[in-house]
């Protein structure tokens, strides 16, 4: 079945420090991959997304790319901030089907 | 739109008593998720209704977990009885197309 795979976390980082979160999937089709991000005691929330090979998300200095040869959709930020400091999760859905989430990576940053 | 609105907040009840936690979608959504989170087994879905009907609910633990859609506007997921085990964060969120938008949550303890 489809499936979606990260890092183990916690990933920790100084402020201004360069991220990178691996994430990779397992697919039957073609389906849509996100990165969701939840700061402490609240819900998800849509941080980036990319609906076919190629594809380049971008938002909040954040970036992921859907690369359909290797199966990834890495998450990157070239200097984080403390306030990036959450839990992030990627995920795969096709079209109004369920999300499939990973485990999600606790990304910590300190100044 | 408030988003998705869920209540309670937080929760705490005896082990074997009635739980009743409820979800309010956003208006317009057709499918509708309930999400648990845990430490120990991260975001795990539990059931989705897609206009108003169980599509999926092969995540739903046991038979001490129900959930309904009456209509378009309300979701119930119902845990009878209440154990420890069930201590968690549970999530309802909906989505119009691919993106899903997640309520705050409710923190249930059951002691």
């Amino acid at each position: 079945g489809d499936s979606v795979t990260q890092m183990e976390g916690p990933v920790t980082l100084s402020e201004e420090a360069c991220l990178t979160i691996n994430c990779t999937y397992t697919a039957t089709g073609y389906p849509s991959l996100f990165w969701y991000v939840q700061y402490p005691g609240e819900g998800l929330q849509l941080l980036l997304k990319a609906t076919k090979a190629d594809d380049k998300g971008s938002n909040k200095g954040f970036e992921a790319t859907y690369r359909k040869e290797t199966t990834s959709f890495h998450l990157e930020k070239g200097s984080v901030q403390v306030s990036d400091s959450a839990v992030y999760f990627c995920a795969l859905s096709y079209n109004t089907d369920k999300l499939i989430f990973g485990t999600g990576t606790r990304l910590q940053v300190f100044p | 739109d408030a988003g998705v609105i869920q209540s309670p907040r937080h929760e705490v009840t005896e082990m074997g008593q009635e739980v009743t936690l409820r979800c309010k979608p956003i208006s317009g959504h057709n499918s509708l998720f309930w999400y648990r989170q845990t430490m120990m087994r991260g975001l795990e879905l539990l059931i989705y209704f897609n206009n108003n009907v169980p599509i999926d609910d092969s995540g739903m633990p046991e038979d001490r977990f129900s959930a309904k859609m009456p209509n378009a506007s309300f979701s119930t997921l119902k845990i009878q009885p209440s154990e420890p085990r069930d201590s968690a964060v549970y999530f309802c969120a909906s989505s119009l197309q691919d993106e899903a938008f997640f309520g705050q949550g409710t923190r249930l303890t059951v002691v």
